[in-house]
Formats: C-alpha cells, sequence, structure tokens
C-alpha cells in the first residue's frame, strides 16, 4: 500500500486560506469516505481536524474544512493564524481493513 | 477525560524485540479499537495495524506482518504492541491511537504521548 501524495510544503499569509492536496487512488481515498485529517506540531503527538471527509470533531475552529473529488481529498485552512504552523496528514481506510497515510505537507505562516 | 498513556523510552540492539504499552482510561476499553502508528524521526505518519480490545482480533500492515503482535489486556485497560527483529530504520516514535468511535475507519481522536524506540549497536 502506497502511501497517499501530498505536497510537503503549502504557505499563506494571516487571514489568507491555504488548501493541502491528498491524492490516492479509487482503492483508498476515491473508493471509501474515509478520509481524515491531523496537524502535528514538532515534538507532539498528532491531533483529528477532520474525519469522514468533511466532519470537523469538537473543539476544532471552523476555519478549518475538508472536501473530496474523486480520487484526491483536500483540507482547507481559512483565515489562517500563527498557530495553524504545523504538519498536516491525510488518512484514508484503504480497503481489506487497512488504513494508509499521506506523506505530509509542512504549513508555514508567512 | 480519555487518556492514553503510553510506556517510556527504549533502547534495544539490532535484532531484539520490543514491547510498547498503552495504557487507557476515561472510556470503556472493550468500545473502540486501538490503532499503532509510528514516525521515524523527520518522516511522516505510518500506520502498523490496529487491536480489537474486546474480542483481541488484529489486523496488521503487510509491511509488518510477521514482525509485530497486538496483544491487550482488558482486566489493566491496556495495550500493547509488540516489534521483533529489530533493524535501525525502525528506530521511530511509536503511538497508540483510538478509533473515534465504535464504528471503524472514521479516524483516531485519541492518541497517546508516543514512546521513543532506538535501535542501535
Amino acid at each position: 500500500q502506497s502511501a497517499l501524495t501530498q505536497p510537503p510544503s503549502a504557505s499563506g499569509s494571516p487571514g489568507q486560506s491555504v488548501t493541502i492536496s491528498c491524492t490516492g487512488t479509487s482503492s483508498d481515498v476515491g473508493g471509501f469516505n474515509f478520509v481524515s485529517w491531523y496537524q502535528q506540531h514538532p515534538g507532539k503527538a498528532p491531533k483529528l481536524m477532520i474525519y469522514e471527509v468533511t466532519k470537523r470533531p469538537s473543539g476544532v475552529p471552523d476555519r478549518f474544512s475538508g472536501s473530496k473529488s474523486g480520487n484526491t481529498a483536500s483540507l482547507t485552512v481559512s483565515g489562517l493564524q500563527a498557530e495553524d504552523e504545523a504538519d498536516y496528514y491525510c488518512n484514508s481506510y484503504a480497503g481489506s481493513n487497512n488504513y494508509v497515510f499521506g506523506t505530509g505537507t509542512k504549513v508555514t505562516v508567512l | 477525560q480519555v487518556q492514553l498513556v503510553q510506556s517510556g523510552a527504549e533502547v534495544k540492539k539490532p535484532g531484539a524485540s520490543v514491547k510498547v504499552s498503552c495504557k487507557a482510561s476515561g472510556y470503556t476499553f472493550s468500545g473502540y479499537y486501538i490503532n499503532w502508528v509510528r514516525q521515524a524521526p523527520g518522516q511522516g505518519l505510518e500506520w502498523m495495524g490496529w487491536i480489537n480490545p474486546n474480542s483481541g482480533v488484529t489486523n496488521y500492515a503487510q509491511k509488518f506482518q510477521g514482525r509485530v503482535i497486538m496483544t491487550r489486556d482488558t482486566s489493566i485497560t491496556t495495550a500493547y504492541m509488540e516489534l521483533s527483529s529489530l533493524r535501525s530504520d525502525d528506530t521511530a516514535v511509536y503511538y497508540c491511537a483510538r478509533d473515534l468511535s465504535a464504528k471503524q475507519w472514521l479516524g483516531f481522536d485519541y492518541w497517546g504521548q508516543g514512546t521513543l524506540v532506538t535501535v542501535s549497536s
């Protein structure tokens, strides 16, 4: 099972929006609505930001939103804030009781 | 409050085995699958497998099959991940993570603090 493809980096100024893509195949991202996104600050455990493609857990700001089209899922962070600077990973169910993570994207707030 | 507390850092020699524990509290342990995820230094997240704490049924990523064993002890609400035949590229932080709900595949809502396993001769 190959990792899902994410851009290595993305950036934006405070208040702007940034969108991160997560490209898989019809066997994972495209085949199921089980995409989740995680934020990870240096030295910390990942934090769930989006699940089931578009849903936000309680406590996650509505600045974070998710979507999917075909084999590509996306995470959009609107109204960028300094604390949004982190690594972001997508994850998808990949069939046969397996998960697969994305390669990760480092978001920089300029 | 839900907590997953992992065992401390380990240093192992190549060829040895390591067993990491994940103590769960604040919820019904048997009701939520536990996953194991690792992260090599400076690298991304890698899913290793899951265990159903209720039944003990496991599923491992193909990469780790034959080298990993996930178990649980329901009496002390603790999950374990044992990795054998360690190599230098197994050096990583190992996390346990709980499924968001009793229904699988939604995502991982609570994570342990991570356990650094260093493999070095």
